[in-house]
């Protein structure tokens, strides 16, 4: 099995400015999770998906912020009107469906907002 | 709620030596999983090993187990012949287990440890 990948690994923007990330889970896995991490800190859940839809989303997802998973595959975390406080490193984490449903997670796309 | 504390922000162990990692946990459920994830410097974070809260036994993995006990939602990590790969921020997390086996949740996770592994 290839692993979780992630693109881009790392992304510098402006305040104010779209920025999309992308998530390629393990193949066969029907899970999807999206997570925050920022310095020192353990990573916070943000968003769930079963295939292709979502069906949790914690409450640090903003309206400013939208993820997708159009055909079940791969998923895309958009961040619109980016602020200081949105930089932090995100994390994808994908898993199958079963007794343990354990999480393997990518690299990460570190973010910095300037 | 639930949350998962790890009272121990930086540890450090000699080579070859053993060192032991905190957690604690807390919910109302009965039936979770527990996992210790290993993240090293600038490197993406990997399974280290995997708790059932319905299993008795403990969990090993070749130089890595735990000590769970539920009664007193504890779940300590023991690392045996420390070596300098295992040097990484180690995080203590927790999922609740739906009752048809799959599980739907979100991890839940401590702040981390930063473990050192001295030569």
């Amino acid at each position: 099995d290839t692993g979780v990948s992630q693109d881009p690994r790392h992304k510098i923007t402006k305040r104010g400015q779209n920025v999309t990330f992308r998530c390629d889970p393990i193949s066969e896995h029907n899970r999807l999770y999206w997570y925050r991490q920022t310095l020192g800190q353990g990573p916070e859940f943000l968003t769930y998906f079963q295939n292709e839809a979502q069906l949790e989303k914690s409450r640090l997802l903003s309206d400013r912020f939208s993820a997708e998973r159009p055909k079940g595959s791969f998923s895309t975390l958009e961040i619109q009107r980016t602020e200081q406080g949105d930089s932090a490193m995100y994390l994808c984490a994908s898993s199958r469906r079963g007794q343990t449903d354990t999480q393997y997670f990518g690299p990460g796309t570190r973010l910095t907002v300037l | 709620a639930q949350t998962v504390t790890q009272s121990q922000p930086e540890m450090s162990v000699q080579e070859a030596e053993t060192v032991t990692l905190s957690c604690t946990y807390d919910t109302s459920e009965s039936d979770y999983y527990l996992f210790w994830y290993k993240q090293p410097p600038s490197r993406q974070m990997i399974l280290v090993i995997r708790q059932e809260a319905y299993k008795q036994q403990n969990a090993t993995e070749n130089r890595f187990s735990v000590n769970f006990q539920k009664a007193a939602k504890s779940f300590s990590l023991k690392i045996s012949d420390s070596q300098l790969g295992d040097a990484a921020m180690y995080f203590c997390a927790y999922r609740i287990r739906t009752t048809y086996g799959g599980s739907q949740g979100n991890l839940i996770f401590g702040k981390g440890t930063k473990l050192s592994v001295k030569p």
